[in-house]
């Protein structure tokens, strides 16, 4: 099963930051989605589509339909700049699966 | 607090073998699955594997990329987590984070990581 993200996304600050992550069919999986910012280990922002862990801000919201789920940041702060990546459980063969990343770069 | 603190870390040479540990506090390790991610320099995320928690098998999964070379076990009574590493190469050079590997319906979730430890495969 393969997530397919784009490398990079630009958005001006309070502005919304838009992050897709495409799959076969993705809307009958559950997409997750982790933040890392440089030199850092990977956050949790977003899990089972769009349920946000505790600590994460409102901002963050999610959606998963047909073959893309989608990350949403609103009001987009200079904090938020990070690489994001989405990911599955293939319950097919056991497997993780990650998307390639996507980079957000607030201007 | 919860926390995932690996060691181990090291230059090897290729070919060569190390092992990894992480421990972890602040929850019942016996409790989790446990998981490896890791990360090679510049690059994006890559699962490695799991252990399931003992009442659930205590069996792990492997990536293809991996399966043979590297080994997972645990040791609830100690609560430690080990990433036996084998037959190193240089593409295994990376960043490997423990995680807490939780299952939830129908998927499971990375809810915790730990700070990563570096594997450097060099001659």
């Amino acid at each position: 099963y393969v997530l397919t993200q784009p490398p990079s996304v630009s958005v001006a600050p309070g502005k919304t930051a838009e992050i897709a992550c495409g799959g076969d069919n993705i809307e009958e999986k559950s997409v997750h989605w982790y933040q890392q910012k440089p030199g850092q280990a990977p956050v949790p922002v977003m899990f089972y589509d769009s349920d946000r862990p505790s600590g994460i801000p409102e901002r963050f919201s999610g959606s998963n339909s047909g073959s893309t789920a989608t990350l949403t940041i609103s009001r987009v702060e200079a904090g938020d700049e990070a690489d994001y990546f989405c990911q599955v459980w293939d319950r097919i063969g056991d497997q993780v699966v990650f998307g390639g990343g996507t980079k957000v770069t607030v201007l | 607090e919860v926390q995932l603190v690996e060691s181990g870390g090291a230059l090897v040479q290729p070919g060569r073998a190390l092992t990894l540990s992480c421990s972890v506090f602040e929850f019942t390790f016996a409790d989790y699955a446990l998981s490896w991610v890791r990360q090679a320099p510049g690059k994006g995320l890559e699962w490695v594997g799991f252990i399931r928690r003992k009442t659930d098998g205590g069996t792990p999964e492997y990536a293809a990329s991996v399966r043979g070379r590297f080994t997972l076990s645990r040791d609830d009574s100690r609560g430690i987590a080990y990433l036996q590493m084998k037959s190193l190469r240089l593409e295994d050079t990376a960043v490997y984070y423990c995680t807490r590997f939780r299952s939830g319906p129908g998927s499971y979730i990375f809810d915790y990581w730990g700070q990563g430890a570096l594997v450097t495969v060099a001659s």
